[in-house]
């Protein structure tokens, strides 16, 4: 288990600019998460993937936003025509199938993004 | 989806025993209440799930009443490195393929030396 892991680290970008960031989850978990988290708040919840199906989007996210997972594998999140208010940490997350109870989410450190 | 509130801060002493209470009084049947922690600058880390009465791992104890509208996270002997936010989340599967899981502004514990 290598753990979910997330690139870049840290990505400052200008006003306007569009940005990706990459997921990698953990090799045998089918759902995938994608949250969003500003200074002194929890993680808000965006997008969701079970295998490759992107099943449900957060109202939060703005046209905007673009999220893909080719092939189930891994997953990324575009912003286009960056905006101030994107300026957060994008955290990534997966679990495995359901058994018993809610599968525990497997987060990456995410990718902390700021616009300037 | 199921609202929690719990306590913005929280200090202890190293080696004393912490409790932190959530209270959830719109829970549904079929939720759980999955409790996580935060290091700054990481993701959150799951640290116990329950459904009701107690719950043991090696890390901490989760204490749930019959009525389920409250659940308390028990951490024995708590150390510096257990500085952290801790979430308490209420959920369960969506219907729609996920698990709808909410996290609120979470619990920031202060271990003091």
């Amino acid at each position: 288990d290598t753990g979910v892991s997330q690139d870049p680290r840290h990505k400052i970008t200008k006003r306007g600019q569009n940005v990706t960031f990459r997921c990698d989850p953990i090799s045998e978990h089918n759902r995938l998460y994608w949250y969003r988290q500003t200074l002194g708040q929890g993680p808000e919840f965006l997008t969701y993937f079970q295998n490759e199906a992107q099943l449900e989007k957060s109202r939060l996210l703005s046209d905007r936003f673009s999220a893909e997972r080719p092939k189930g594998s891994f997953s990324t999140l575009e912003i286009q025509r960056t905006e101030q208010g994107d300026s957060a940490m994008y955290l990534c997350a997966s679990s495995p199938r359901g058994g018993g109870g809610v599968p525990p989410l497997h987060f990456g450190n995410g990718t902390r993004l700021t616009v300037t | 989806l199921a609202k929690t509130t719990q306590p913005i801060s929280m200090d202890s002493y190293e080696g004393q025993e912490v409790n932190i209470t959530c209270s959830h009084n719109n829970i549904a049947t079929n939720d759980y209440i999955t409790w996580y922690q935060q290091f700054p600058s990481q993701g959150p880390r799951f640290i116990i799930q329950g459904y009701k009465t107690k719950v043991t791992n090696e890390v901490a104890s989760l204490f749930i009443p019959a009525d389920r509208k409250s659940s308390t996270l028990s951490l024995p002997r708590v150390s510096l490195s257990d500085t952290a936010v801790y979430y308490c989340l209420v959920g369960g599967y969506s219907g729609a393929g996920s698990y709808q899981l909410t996290f609120g502004k979470g619990t920031k514990l202060s271990v003091i030396p």
